[in-house]
């Protein structure tokens, strides 16, 4: 069974940092591209973050460019979310999802792991 | 960064009607246009990638369509289980961009 298992989310104050991981099974992980999507309470969705198979090919949101930064360990079959200097908008649901092979994002999605940002 | 405006951002529908939701770029995206569904307390699911092409195990009444800036999704019959937000996205480029959503709720 495929299957994405985000972990690392928790409360943390303004300023601080925070890594989200993304255990991966089920599927050849270095196989895909992934990424990381976030939804605020009663928001829509918002893109974060891409990483391609091999992590030559990476892309940020506007929002968190300079201090998100992704990465994955294809040997570890897990995607990562390091977050520096958090803000309170930064408080969402982080999903870890995977791509369609070779197309678009969003195949195969985790639960989500909730980031708080508050003092 | 391409902006990607969705219509309208509800709408009320009975079961059996005929659902259009539109989504429009600011600039041309191709093909790239993907929609997703999101049903309440749960993690979002791809319908329809590269604007018309539906992911595997997607009821057929989803279809969509469109190119360049103008997209469109629709359920051909809505059913009682299709009551859920809807979002569209491109990936022409980075940084990719969600539509503002749509939530389709029952009349």
């Amino acid at each position: 069974e495929v299957q994405l298992v985000e972990s690392g989310g928790g409360l943390v104050q303004p300023g601080r940092s925070l890594r989200l991981s993304c255990a991966a099974s089920g599927f050849t992980f270095d196989d895909y591209a992934m990424h990381w999507v976030r939804q605020a309470p009663g928001k829509g969705l918002e893109w974060v973050s891409s990483i391609s198979w091999n992590s030559g090919d990476i892309g940020y949101a506007d929002s968190v460019k300079g201090r998100f930064t992704i990465s994955r360990d294809n040997a570890r079959n897990s995607l990562y979310l390091q977050m520096n200097s958090l803000r309170p908008e930064d408080t969402a649901l982080y999903y870890c999802t995977k791509e369609v092979l070779g197309g678009a994002l969003g195949d195969v999605w985790g639960k989500g792991t909730t980031v708080t940002v508050s003092s | 960064a391409i902006q990607m405006t969705q219509s309208p951002s509800s709408l009320s529908a009975s079961v059996g009607d005929r659902v259009t939701i539109t989504c429009r770029a600011s600039e041309d995206i191709r093909n790239a246009l993907n929609w997703y569904q999101q049903k309440a307390g749960r993690a979002p699911k791809l319908l329809i990638y590269a604007v018309s092409t539906l992911q595997s195990g997607v009821p057929l009444r989803f279809s969509g369509s469109g190119s360049g800036t103008d997209f469109t999704l629709t359920i051909s019959s809505l059913q009682s289980e299709d009551f859920a937000a809807y979002y569209c996205l491109q990936d022409f480029n980075y940084p990719i961009t969600f539509g503002g959503g749509t939530r389709v709720e029952s009349k």
